[in-house]
């Protein structure tokens, strides 16, 4: 009874190393998110995913690059960190979109020096 | 577009006092409106949400929520703080069409004073 768990929880990256972050939700919801969360900034998307194998841009998907070949798991990747992506990140899953609302993990706090 | 709008950054309450944190959207349809909690360190937390039907909601932790369509609004209240309310909380009105992602707001951040 995980629901969605967030993989690292804590990371430090130097400027230009890449990483994934994981997200795996275990209630079978086909919608899942990614959002980044900044001081005064509030949530704002990076990219999301309406099903298995689909992926889509928000508001700020420069950076970054997603996957969804499994239902379960929802990958975000940084090719090539930059400062500018110090965050904390957060992965949500839902089972109908923004009708049900959102399960969210407990976050991944990610620092780029 | 959709939006969410909480006018208060931050707002500091004594600890047994009540609280209203205050949510405007900006909505084309019949929006459905939800708000979360944020402990520190912790992910969000959904405290309540409103579909339809009786326009005040009860949530968890001793929260309601008041929808207004005239005043487009979805305030939330407690008639009673405890220290462990200290949070941030976040309203979000959906579904976007097409992503079907919900739109948050800022955030409101809650300090209790003892």
């Amino acid at each position: 009874n995980a629901g969605v768990t967030q993989t690292p929880k804590f990371r430090v990256l130097k400027t230009g190393q890449s990483m994934t972050l994981l997200c795996a939700q275990d209630m079978n919801h086909e919608y899942m998110y990614w959002y980044r969360q900044d001081p005064g900034m509030g949530l704002r998307l990076i990219h999301y995913s309406v099903g298995e194998g689909t992926t889509a841009k928000g508001e700020v998907p420069d950076g970054y690059n997603v996957s969804r070949l499994k239902k379960q798991n929802f990958l975000l990747g940084l090719e090539s960190a930059a400062p500018s992506q110090t965050s904390v990140y957060f992965c949500a899953s839902s089972p109908a979109g923004g009708t049900y609302g959102y399960t969210f993990g407990s976050g991944t706090r990610l620092t780029v020096v | 577009a959709q939006s969410v709008t909480q006018p208060d950054i931050h707002i500091t309450v004594s600890e047994g006092a009540s609280l209203e944190l205050r949510c405007n959207y900006s909505y084309g349809a019949t929006p459905y409106l939800f708000w979360y909690v944020q402990s520190p360190g912790q992910g969000l937390q959904l405290l309540l949400k409103y579909f339809s039907g009786d326009t005040l909601v009860q949530g968890i932790k001793g929260f309601e929520a008041e929808f207004k369509r005239s005043q487009s609004s979805f305030n939330l209240r407690k008639p009673s703080v405890h220290w462990s309310d200290a949070a941030e909380y976040f309203c979000a009105v959906g579904p976007i069409q097409g992503a079907q992602k919900l739109v948050f707001g800022q955030g409101t951040r809650l300090t209790i004073n003892p």
